[in-house]
């Protein structure tokens, strides 16, 4: 059983549409990073969120840690292009950084 | 700006070889992590280090050790690489909670 559960695997949607994907742990964490991957390169972090109910918005996208901080949302309006990618969930977990198996989004043009 | 670098983008190794996957980061972290991302299973960690020479199994250690010799390195080996390695690698540092990660070696083990 992973740690991390990030739904869905997979999304295409078309440009302009809205979205939510997931991170779901029956774990309690004391902070949580979302990381987005683009073709050919290394995760780049995106946010951290700490304390439980935590609202972060970056431009289009708004992040929730949920009250028991054992999930996280991340919610994207009127989706682009350039949000094309893997977006990873992770936590630190002991020394280890755990991260979710991830969501392919694909907008299309 | 950060940088982690890895040292090549592209590998291409024959069943059996010795492979060394070279990471160096320019932010003196004391953190380092190894892993592997496969489609479908997201990024899984093979081993990490906390400080010079300190090593510590990840997720699916089996048939890789790493080294630290100095703080701003990190070193994968594969001790005799097999078909069931090729996969993309993945390195990072980190000093607290943000990791950053290098852009990654796509290794076919032929």
């Amino acid at each position: 059983t992973q740690l991390l559960e990030q739904s869905p695997q997979f999304l295409s949607i078309q440009e302009g549409e809205n979205l939510t994907v997931y991170c779901n742990s029956s774990s309690v964490f004391s902070s949580l990073q979302w990381y987005r991957q683009e073709p050919g390169e290394g995760p780049v972090l995106l946010v951290t969120v700490v304390t439980g109910g935590e609202v972060k918005k970056l431009k289009r996208l708004t992040f929730q840690f949920g009250d028991a901080r054992k999930d996280s949302s991340l919610h994207i309006t009127a989706a682009q292009p350039g949000d094309t990618g893997l977006y990873l969930c992770a936590v630190r977990w002991g020394r280890q950084l755990t991260f979710g198996s991830g969501t392919q989004l694909t907008v299309l043009p | 700006d950060v940088k982690v670098t890895q040292s090549s983008r592209y590998l291409v190794k024959r069943t059996g070889e010795k492979v060394f996957l070279e990471c160096v980061q320019d932010m003196d972290h004391e953190n380092m992590f190894w892993y592997r991302q496969d489609p479908g299973l997201g990024l899984r960690l093979i081993y990490f280090s906390y400080d010079v020479k300190m090593k510590e199994k990840g997720d699916i250690p089996e048939g890789y050790s790493v080294s630290r010799e100095k703080k701003e390195r990190f070193s994968l080996i594969l001790e005799s690489a097999s078909t069931n390695q090729t996969s993309m690698y993945l390195c990072a540092s980190s000093s607290g909670l943000v990791a950053f990660f290098g852009q990654g070696t796509r290794l076919t083990v032929v």
